[in-house]
């Protein structure tokens, strides 16, 4: 079965830096993945999906990338700010399954 | 207000005494599905349904049951729950899977507490 791992660990940045969040998964490369975020005791919310066949998707400050060699995608917030302040899931789909990620805790320090 | 409802948000209950957490949407979506949240583990999948009365099982279906008798509604039930279905529950909905469109709408969740 597949296999998804984000770093356990939690992200911890200063106000107005870069966030980069990686998504690494086995086996074969899903049709897209997508990326979610959750607060804490809410249910995730949808943030970006990008496509096997596509390199980067941009939305505001966020932009995702997939690399299909690499097995990876990376999620990245720019200019991030406390309330960015979450955990981010990566979840690639295969067929009829959406397989989540644990998630990776961000903290953005003001 | 386009959203998932879930119900109850909270239930402590006891071993063996069977219980319901009603899942309700109201976008006309035609995916519906549950997940269960556990520490380190993330979100797994437990029963999903692609259309009313088409259910399939995820990756963690035991001791579960689910039905779709209506395109809003997808109720889980635990028929005999135990203390290892402790456990954070979402229910998730989405106008279709597999195209580039996709995107999972997900309720508030139950937390569930089997003694």
């Amino acid at each position: 079965s597949q296999k998804i791992e984000q770093n356990s660990e939690a992200l911890n940045i200063q106000e107005g830096k870069t966030a980069t969040l990686t998504c690494n998964y086995t086996n074969y490369s899903p049709a897209y993945l997508q990326w979610y975020r959750q607060d804490p005791g809410r249910g995730p919310v949808f943030l970006l999906l990008i496509r096997e066949n596509e390199k980067e998707k941009r939305k505001e400050r966020l932009k995702v990338t997939f690399d299909t060699t690499l097995k990876q995608s990376l999620f990245h917030i720019t200019a991030s700010q406390p309330a960015d302040s979450a955990t981010y899931l990566c979840a690639p789909r295969y067929g009829n399954k959406l397989v989540f990620g644990a998630g990776t805790i961000l903290r953005v320090k003001s | 207000e386009a959203q998932v409802t879930q119900n109850p948000r909270y239930l402590i209950t006891v071993t063996g005494k069977k219980l319901t957490v009603t899942c309700s949407q109201n976008m006309n979506h035609e995916y519906m599905s549950w997940y269960r949240q556990d520490p380190g583990l993330g979100l797994r999948q437990i029963y999903y349904s692609m259309n009313v009365e088409v259910t399939d099982k995820g990756d963690v279906p035991e001791g579960y049951k689910v039905s779709r008798k209506e395109k809003r509604n997808f109720p889980l039930i635990l028929e005999s729950p135990s203390p290892n279905q402790t456990s954070l529950y979402f229910c998730a909905s989405s106008l279709s899977i597999g195209t580039a469109q996709e995107t999972q709408y997900f309720g508030p969740g139950t937390r569930l507490l089997v003694l």
